[in-house]
């Protein structure tokens, strides 16, 4: 079955970088797009990033534009989020997620990851 | 990149429907058929309920359904049963291929 695991969340202090991973398996990674949605605590979601299946389209969201990176590893069915410059703002669950990519745009997020917490805290 | 718009709580009775909005602009919800709609029990992942405006997943009950009127979409949930208490997150693609969401809703059975 489809599955996305989320790992690499814990706890930072301000101004440090941590690299989320999502393990991706059930499907062909390589032909979907993916993104990374949070949720800070009892707070609603926020898009923070998306890439392409064919990695052109790499947007960002402008709350984390300059300090966060998406990219993936299609061997390893695997997608990053490579975080720098972390405030306590950035205190959330982060979800992985798969969008089917068609057509030239993202359009959903099917299946989500269980989510890894990433606290921020001096 | 603002949020999209939607009440922060709507009730109901079992066997009732209720309906959730989601408001944007003409970059937004207006400008694409790319709304889809989410729910979030406590504690859990936000599941899709609700794709390109008004496909519904298989497995998702044809309970809900979705709709869309300029910059306006809609989330109905018909025949409100206790499991549907959650909260419902609406989300859009937007120019610059980025998406959207919007601030979620609570959705009580009463």
């Amino acid at each position: 079955q489809v599955q996305l695991v989320e790992s690499g969340g814990g706890v930072v202090q301000p101004g440090t970088s941590l690299r989320l991973s999502c393990a991706a398996s059930g499907f062909t990674f390589s032909h979907y797009g993916m993104h990374w949605v949070r949720q800070a605590p009892g707070k609603g979601l926020e898009w923070v990033a998306g890439l392409s299946s064919d990695e052109k389209r790499k947007p960002i969201a402008d709350s984390v534009k300059g300090r966060f990176t998406i990219s993936r590893e299609n061997s390893k069915s695997a997608l990053y989020l490579q975080m720098n410059s972390l405030t306590t703002e950035d205190t959330a669950i982060y979800y992985c997620a798969r969008d089917p990519d068609v057509s030239g745009h993202f359009s959903y997020f099917d299946p989500w990851g269980q989510g890894t917490l990433v606290t921020v805290s001096s | 990149q603002s949020a999209l718009t939607q009440p922060r709580s709507v009730s109901g009775s079992p066997g009732q429907s209720v309906t959730i909005s989601c408001t944007g602009t003409s970059s937004d919800v207006g400008g694409y058929n790319y709304v889809s709609w989410y729910q979030q029990h406590p504690g859990t992942a936000p599941k899709l309920m609700i794709y390109e405006v008004t496909k519904r997943p298989s497995g998702v009950p044809d309970r809900f359904s979705g709709s869309k009127s300029g910059n306006m979409a809609s989330l109905t949930v018909s025949g409100l049963q206790a499991e549907d208490e959650a909260d419902y997150f609406c989300s859009s693609y937007e120019v610059n291929y980025k998406l959207v969401f919007g601030g979620g809703t609570k959705l009580t059975v009463l």
